[in-house]
């Protein structure tokens, strides 16, 4: 099984802040990731696949990066909406997801 | 826009099987893979498996052998059951869409289903 270990679990942080939240994977996982953001009561939400690619209507203040075992999500400058609970998922070997970061409003 | 929406009992008994519906509208369920997801209370999200248009599984190891997903395209819809489910089979049980090449991440997700396993 390939682990995924996401830091910190809990972000504190203001709007118009830069936040960064790591993932690190128990092996090598090419480019194989992507990360989520989750609200309650609401579907998941696809931010970044592969890594870095953005995907379709997500605002470019989400970025990604990484490779083999080392990803960062991060959001350039934090807004309202973007107070929620992020996780990321490699897809290399079946599929296992980190076990979150809640950002929440310091 | 495609849309899911997972339905089922939000209550099973232990020992007996857990059966969940996901109805997909705004698209056609062929051409694409078709995940569950589920999250344990307190816990992360943890996949179980997927179903291809063509009906071709992957399901991950710990669970192969208690789970099934099935598809049936003609209702564009796909189904998970799993067998002789425990408390540690509770959970908010989400269906999601992947990319047409599989094995990959969730594009779309439903908003979920809480099932609980309790006597």
């Amino acid at each position: 099984d390939i682990q995924m270990t996401q830091s910190p679990a809990t972000l504190s942080a203001s709007v118009g802040d830069r936040v960064t939240i790591t993932c690190r994977a128990s092996q090598t996982i090419n480019r194989y990731l992507a990360w989520y953001q989750l609200k309650p009561g609401k579907a998941p939400k696809l931010l970044i696949h592969t890594t870095s690619t953005l995907q379709s209507g997500v605002p470019s203040r989400f970025s990604g990066s990484g490779y083999g075992t080392e990803f960062t999500l991060t959001i350039t400058s934090l807004q309202p909406d973007d107070f929620a609970d992020y996780y990321c998922e490699q897809y290399y070997l079946y599929s296992t997801f980190g076990q979150g970061t809640k950002v929440e409003l310091k | 826009q495609v849309q899911l929406q997972a339905s089922g009992p939000g209550l099973v008994k232990p020992s007996e099987t857990l059966s969940l519906t996901c109805n997909v509208s705004g698209g056609s369920i062929s051409d694409y893979y078709w995940s569950w997801v589920r999250q344990s209370p307190g816990k992360g999200l943890e996949w179980i498996g997927y179903i291809n248009y063509s009906g071709r599984t992957n399901y991950i190891p710990s669970l192969r052998s208690r789970v099934t997903i099935s598809i049936d395209t003609s209702k564009n819809q796909f189904s998970l059951k799993v067998y002789s489910v425990t408390a540690a089979d509770t959970a908010l049980y989400y269906c999601a869409r992947g990319p047409s090449h599989g094995g990959s991440y969730q594009e779309y997700w439903g908003q979920g289903t809480l099932v609980t396993v309790s006597s």
